[in-house]
């Protein structure tokens, strides 16, 4: 069966830091990968998404960066951390068709103080 | 451009009462999908339910329903008999079949919270 696994699970971090999240998907090949984010209360917002090994498309111009090193492997990054970015960062995978649903990770709260 | 609109940001029920979700969307796309998940405190969201663009029959599984109105572009759903487990964040997704990347649109959420 297929897992995902996202770390660290909280993260505290000071302004102009710089921020590296890991997603890593077990048990499918050439998977769609997914960073989403929620604010609190909010509802969620799609950051990138891939549908293959070095291919990132970007949904929000934003502080953020996403890579695709390895077929099973998504990374969000920033070089330097606004207080804006604080949130909950939940990585998902899908199957690449539309009536797939996507399947999430544990999620990521990260709090930029 | 797809949207999906939850108007319910809070819904407060007794155990037992039963729980209806109301989800608006708006597509240009003829063939979609429509997507409910759950949300509990721990965070993780959990895939419940969907439906594709062409099946509007309504179906129960378990104490889980649903109303696809294309007509009016809703998809509804129902917790029948709620426990307080139900206690989460319910979400409404869309995902279109011309959409690059498979992606799902989310509404705003639920938040269901089941008294004892």
């Amino acid at each position: 069966s297929q897992t995902i696994h996202q770390w660290p699970a909280t993260l505290v971090q000071p302004v102009g830091s710089p921020l590296s999240l890991e997603c890593t998907v077990e048990g499918t090949s050439n998977p769609n990968l997914y960073w989403y984010r929620q604010a609190a209360g909010r509802g969620l917002q799609l950051l990138f998404y891939s549908v293959g090994i070095g291919q990132i498309s970007s949904e929000v111009p934003q502080n953020l960066s996403a890579s695709r090193p390895q077929d099973r492997q998504f990374i969000l990054s920033s070089k330097k951390l606004l207080l804006s970015d604080s949130g909950f960062y939940l990585c998902a995978w899908g199957l690449g068709v539309y009536n797939s649903p996507l399947h999430f990770g544990n999620g990521t709260r990260l709090t930029v103080t | 451009a797809q949207k999906v609109t939850q108007a319910q940001t809070e819904i407060s029920v007794v155990e037992k009462e039963d729980v209806t979700l109301d989800c608006v969307y708006e597509t240009r796309d003829t063939t979609y999908y429509l997507f409910w998940y759950k949300q509990p405190p721990s965070g993780e969201l959990v895939f419940l339910i969907r439906r594709n663009s062409f099946d509007e029959q309504n179906e129960i599984s378990g104490r889980y329903s649903w109303n696809f109105q294309k007509s009016t572009s809703s998809f509804n759903f129902t917790i029948t008999a709620s426990q307080v487990v139900d206690s989460a964040v319910y979400f409404c997704a869309l995902s279109e079949a011309m959409a690059a990347g498979n992606k799902l649109t989310f509404g705003g959420g639920t938040r269901v919270l089941v008294k004892p």
